[in-house]
């Protein structure tokens, strides 16, 4: 099954601003809501975005997600050493009936 | 407190039969489907089966259909996987994990299990 596609990695300082892309297409990001989780080494997957554009209550509000057509972008601004982690975007396929992972992120705060 | 516990994972030779499971309390088990998803070593996350709340269907990954089967006991808020004709390349971290909405099974799950790892090696 292929993944959704994001950068392998990106980095960036303390206090900057990172976008991570996410791009699929119609039969997933493109009719379904996107998801994205973080990984900190050794640890399970913690969700940070859901429905698109939706946070959980204990995820500060620095992260933000968006969504146009068959593309998502999860935004960190003011960014953190405790931010530096594995991401993941995630959507449903209408065509696989099945979850689809992107490839994911990991991002350095540099 | 919303719990999910896996378990029965370990080293086993490849071909063998395996059965993991998903101890879960906290919630109300029978009205949410769930999910299983793995983690190869220094690999992504890939998806692998969700079953429907009350365990009438189930969806699985490709890369694992007609090998695992995944089932669950509402009356012991219980998952299961079960996998076949083990592989070396089901060798990974294996979590359950719960969606964000009961009833919902395409969307985001919110709460994970610390996982259990299956190595597969003779």
């Amino acid at each position: 099954q292929s993944a959704l596609t994001q950068p392998p990695s990106l980095s960036a300082a303390p206090g900057q601003r990172v976008a991570i892309s996410c791009s699929g297409s119609r039969s997933n990001i493109g009719n379904n809501y996107v998801s994205w989780y973080q990984q900190l080494p050794g640890t399970a997957p913690k969700l940070v975005i859901f429905d698109n554009v939706q946070r959980p209550t204990v995820i500060p509000a620095r992260f933000s997600g968006s969504k146009s057509g068959t593309s998502a972008t999860l935004a960190i601004t003011g960014l953190q050493t405790g931010d530096e982690a594995d991401y993941y975007c995630a959507a449903w396929d209408n065509n696989l009936n099945a979850v689809i992972f992107g490839g994911g992120t990991k991002l350095t705060v540099l | 407190q919303v719990q999910l516990v896996e378990s029965g994972g370990g080293v086993v030779q490849p071909g063998r039969y395996l059965r993991l499971s998903c101890a879960t309390s906290g919630f109300s088990f029978s009205t949410y489907a769930m999910h299983w998803v793995r983690q190869a070593p220094g690999k992504g996350l890939e998806w692998v089966a969700v079953v429907w709340f009350d365990g009438s269907n189930a969806y699985y990954a490709d890369s694992v259909k007609g090998r695992f089967t995944v089932s669950r006991d509402n009356s012991r808020n219980t998952l299961y996987l079960d996998i076949k004709r083990l592989r070396a390349d089901d060798t990974a971290v294996y979590y359950c994990a719960r969606p964000v909405i009961r009833g919902k099974f395409k969307d985001a799950v919110d709460v994970w299990g610390r996982g259990t790892m299956v190595t597969v090696s003779s």
